[in-house]
């Protein structure tokens, strides 16, 4: 079975610029959750969506947006970016809200 | 505010030795508590933890939780290189749907 993938594995952005990060989850799993993670520290939750719907946001501003498609896949969406943006993005999918979820290799972003 | 804590941050082992990293959390509604190995990217499940005083274990890697003392440890016995990684652990907040980690624990075994 193929696990959570993500993609692209590594970007490269311009601070203002805009990027769009794909995650599609396990077969079967209707949950995806995003986390930012920075150097030296634990995954922070951005957004979780179940069903289509937007179930949890994290206290990131508003130039984040994620949604999901009828196919359970999902994509995170940052404007305008900024240096502390520069993160590891990591996807996770769980087949509901309350199991365990797994994640993605993650897509590493470099805003310069 | 909700926070989950981990201890040491790092540590530096031999191979064979028996460590344990040790997770405790603030949380206002809790439903279990998970744990994870990170070794480059995608953090790997270990365990979830819902019920206090039940060992989970799996090979020479095991977790308990005491849900009144609000803490849970993770051991692991004859340490290999392999078991090399950051150990994190997180907090499942139930209703509001996400996971809340603690910063994680970096573990290096030397041959």
């Amino acid at each position: 079975d193929a696990g959570v993938t993500q993609s692209p594995t590594h970007l490269i952005k311009t601070r203002g610029q805009h990027v769009t990060l794909r995650c599609s989850p396990i077969s079967g799993h209707k949950s995806v959750s995003w986390y930012q993670q920075v150097l030296g520290q634990g995954p922070q939750f951005i957004f979780q969506y179940y069903e289509k719907e937007e179930r949890g946001r994290g206290n990131f501003p508003d130039r984040f947006s994620a949604r999901q498609f009828p196919n359970y896949s999902s994509e995170l969406n940052v404007n305008a970016l900024l240096l502390g943006d520069s993160a590891l993005y990591l996807c996770a999918s769980s087949p509901w809200t309350d199991t365990e979820a797994f994640f993605g290799q993650g897509t590493r972003l470099t805003v310069v | 505010e909700d926070k989950v804590v981990q201890s040491p941050l790092s540590l530096v082992v031999h191979e064979g030795d028996t460590v344990t990293l040790n997770c405790s959390y603030e949380v206002t509604n809790f439903r279990s508590l998970l744990w994870y190995k990170q070794e480059k990217k995608a953090p790997t499940f270990l365990f979830m933890l819902t019920s206090s005083g039940i060992e989970k274990k799996s090979g020479r890697l095991s977790s308990i939780l005491d849900k009144k003392e609000l803490f849970s440890i993770l051991n692991i016995t004859a340490t290999q290189t392999g078991d090399s990684a950051v150990y994190l652990c997180a907090v499942d907040r139930g209703s509001q749907g996400n996971l809340i980690f603690g910063k994680g624990t970096k573990l290096s075994v030397k041959p």
